[in-house]
């Protein structure tokens, strides 16, 4: 399994300028979330999914979009970029729990650097 | 919503020392608490995790405890060695599908 991918890695924007985000997971996970992580603020969460066709609003959600239309991916969109989202962005997921180990330990991607002039 | 504030923000250790770090979480209906550790420039990694219905839980050299009662959560790593300097994240849900919210982060630097 790849696990959870996010692409760009890097990413440079104007400001007002649009962009996704792109994260796909191969291991059937029901739930995926997106995060920005910033310094001396920890993770916060932006939106989050517990299935395709599902999603819902986290801490931060304001200036993004998110929609599942498969299991599979889960994709940020920045619709008129500001510094402000100047950050590193994380996607993660998890099974649907079945009460037993494991079952809402997230998987991280690798995170992808945005940076907004 | 729930709120979680982790202490300290930095923490320098001398390496085979103890460290702990605190956390604090808002929402009594939290019943899952984990905690990530960061290397520079590497995705988050759970380390370790309890769940309500325990009050501590050991992995060789990492343990945490919980206090229901009084809604806090602490991390201890005995032994450091220099390979635990990271960035270590607490973090408490309602479990599945609820919004796992993160403390800000301890900087842990084991000097050798």
């Amino acid at each position: 399994n790849a696990g959870v991918t996010q692409t760009p890695k890097f990413q440079v924007l104007k400001t007002g300028q649009s962009m996704t985000l792109q994260c796909a997971q191969d291991m059937n996970h029901e739930y995926m979330s997106w995060y920005r992580q910033d310094p001396g603020m920890g993770l916060r969460l932006i939106h989050y999914s517990v299935g395709a066709g599902i999603t819902d609003q986290g801490e931060v959600p304001n200036g993004y979009n998110v929609s599942r239309s498969t299991t599979e991916d889960f994709p940020l969109r920045l619709l008129s970029a500001a510094p402000s989202q100047t950050s590193v962005y994380f996607c993660a997921s998890t099974l649907h729990p079945t009460g037993g180990a494991g079952a809402n330990v997230l998987s991280f991607g690798a995170g992808s650097r945005l940076t907004v002039l | 919503g729930e709120n979680v504030e982790q202490h300290p923000s930095t923490l320098s250790v001398q390496e085979g020392d103890s460290a702990v770090i605190k956390c604090t979480y808002s929402d009594s209906a939290s019943n899952y608490f984990p905690w990530y550790k960061q290397e520079l420039g590497k995705r988050p990694q759970l380390i370790i995790d309890i769940r309500s219905n325990v009050g501590e839980k050991k992995d060789q050299r990492i343990a945490v405890t919980l206090n229901k009662t009084a809604k806090h959560f602490s991390l201890h790593i005995t032994e450091t060695q220099p390979e635990d300097s990271a960035v270590y994240f607490c973090a408490a849900s309602m479990g599945y599908g609820n919004k796992l919210v993160f403390g800000a982060g301890t900087i842990l630097r084991v000097k050798s």
